[in-house]
């Protein structure tokens, strides 16, 4: 199975600030990386596939790149309804695989 | 507009079996695939796997091999995954989640389902 490493696990960030977080694969899955957004109680929110591609009514603040193993999520101008957890997920190989999750919370 | 609206929560003894339903409406159900996740309690997601409800193929996770078993009604535009010889191990929320049938790109989630199991 392939292996998703999300870095860092937390982030403490303030309101307005930018992020980003990294999300690793142990082999190659060309742009097939998926990111997902959660929050307390609640199903995860698709956000990113293709890498970089937004899903519909997604706020471009959101930006996703990467190909092969490395990839990022960058969060810009963060907002109070931006902290939440976030998955990475590669959908090129059966069974596909999540990272972790990286918790951002407010500083 | 797509909705999954899963079934309610379950609670179940060890050893025994659970069926969690995921009712598709706003498109077209044999167009696209779907998807199980669970999330354990304070944990991540963990994909379990995926059918195709035009045909009714399947495919699992190693892990659950032998022990789910995912199906479709296109009559009713539901689709069910069954977990056997639960443990406490299960205890966990279970979603489904549909994806394109040419990118496996998983774009909307149902609300989850709780099952519970314990003694």
């Amino acid at each position: 199975d392939i292996q998703m490493t999300q870095s860092p696990s937390s982030l403490s960030a303030s309101v307005g600030d930018r992020v980003t977080i990294t999300c690793r694969a142990s082999q190659g899955i060309s742009n097939y990386l998926a990111w997902f957004q959660q929050k307390p109680g609640k199903a995860p929110k698709s956000l990113i596939y293709a890498a970089s591609s937004l899903q519909s009514g997604v706020p471009s603040k959101f930006s996703g790149s990467g190909s092969g193993t490395d990839f990022t999520l960058t969060i810009s101008s963060l907002q109070p309804e931006d902290f939440a957890t976030y998955y990475c997920q590669q959908y090129n190989f059966y069974p596909y695989t999540f990272g972790q999750g990286t918790k951002l919370e407010i500083k | 507009q797509v909705q999954l609206v899963q079934s309610g929560a379950e609670v179940k003894k060890p050893g025994a079996s659970v069926k969690v339903s995921c009712k598709a409406s706003g498109y077209t159900f044999t167009s696209y695939f779907m998807h199980w996740v669970r999330q354990a309690p304070g944990q991540g997601l963990e994909w379990m796997g995926i059918i195709n409800p035009s045909g009714g193929s399947t495919t699992y996770a190693q892990k659950f091999q032998g022990r789910v078993t995912m199906t479709r009604d296109t009559s009713t535009s539901t689709v069910y995954m069954e977990l056997s010889s639960l443990r406490s191990e299960d205890t966990a929320v279970y979603y489904c989640a549909r994806s394109d049938v040419v990118r496996g790109v998983i774009d909307y989630w149902g609300q989850g389902t709780l099952v519970t199991v314990s003694s």
